[in-house]
């Protein structure tokens, strides 16, 4: 079976520019999050949405930072305009809603701002 | 509050066992779960145990749980080079809905 699906694996860019980062949750999975990783900071959980629906986005750092999920196979995390602080690996993971069960993550998509 | 903690390094010698400690605080706890994190991948599922079990077994693998004291231990049996990785210690807690907090994680090196 597919797993989460994150693209693009890798993103250098300069700091002002849009950046888009995407997701594609395992079928079946009616739960999404997304997630920040740094050294200093560890994992943090930016936003997450159950069946398409925003439940809590107080992860987000800042205005800049926007999280959509217009279907149940699909996300976007978009920061513009992007800052170099921004640089992290963005951790996409969807789990089914029911019952505490786990998440499964994708392979996480590394970001740098120049 | 809800918080998970864990020790941030570990290292032993390749054959020896591991164990990995962490602790919670919230008591609503429902799953309690370990993930490991290989460089440049995701987190992967490794084990997990619901707060009403003691122990879960699974391989190389044991998982112990003291729900009085908000203790749960991963032990790597025979442990091997390609266990070296960040383990990461999570529990899920109802709030209404379900939301998991992860530690920071145990990064652990094994010594040929």
């Amino acid at each position: 079976d597919a797993g989460v699906i994150q693209s693009p694996r890798h993103e250098v860019t300069e700091m002002g520019q849009e950046v888009t980062l995407r997701c594609k949750p395992i079928s079946g999975h009616n739960s999404l999050f997304w997630y920040r990783q740094t050294m200093m900071r560890g994992l943090e959980l930016l936003i997450y949405f159950n069946n398409n629906v925003p439940i809590d986005d107080s992860g987000m750092p800042e205005d800049r930072f926007s999280a959509k999920m217009p279907n149940a196979s699909f996300s976007t995390l978009k920061i513009q305009p992007s800052e170099p602080r921004d640089s992290a690996v963005y951790f996409c993971a969807s789990s089914l809603k029911q019952g505490g069960q786990p998440q499964h993550f994708g392979d996480g998509t590394r970001l740098s701002i120049l | 509050g809800e918080d998970v903690e864990q020790s941030l390094f570990l290292s032993v010698r390749e054959g020896d066992s591991s164990v990995i400690n962490c602790t919670y605080t919230d008591s609503s706890s429902t799953y309690l779960y370990w993930y490991k994190q290989e460089p440049g991948a995701g987190l992967q599922l490794l084990t997990y145990i619901f707060s009403n079990m003691d122990m879960k077994q699974d391989q190389r693998l044991t998982v112990l749980l003291n729900k009085k004291d908000k203790h749960l231990s991963l032990r790597i049996a025979d442990t091997q080079t390609g266990d070296s990785a960040i383990y990461f210690c999570a529990e899920s807690i109802d709030t209404g809905g379900f939301k998991t907090i992860f530690g920071a994680g145990t990064r652990l090196f094994v010594k040929a």
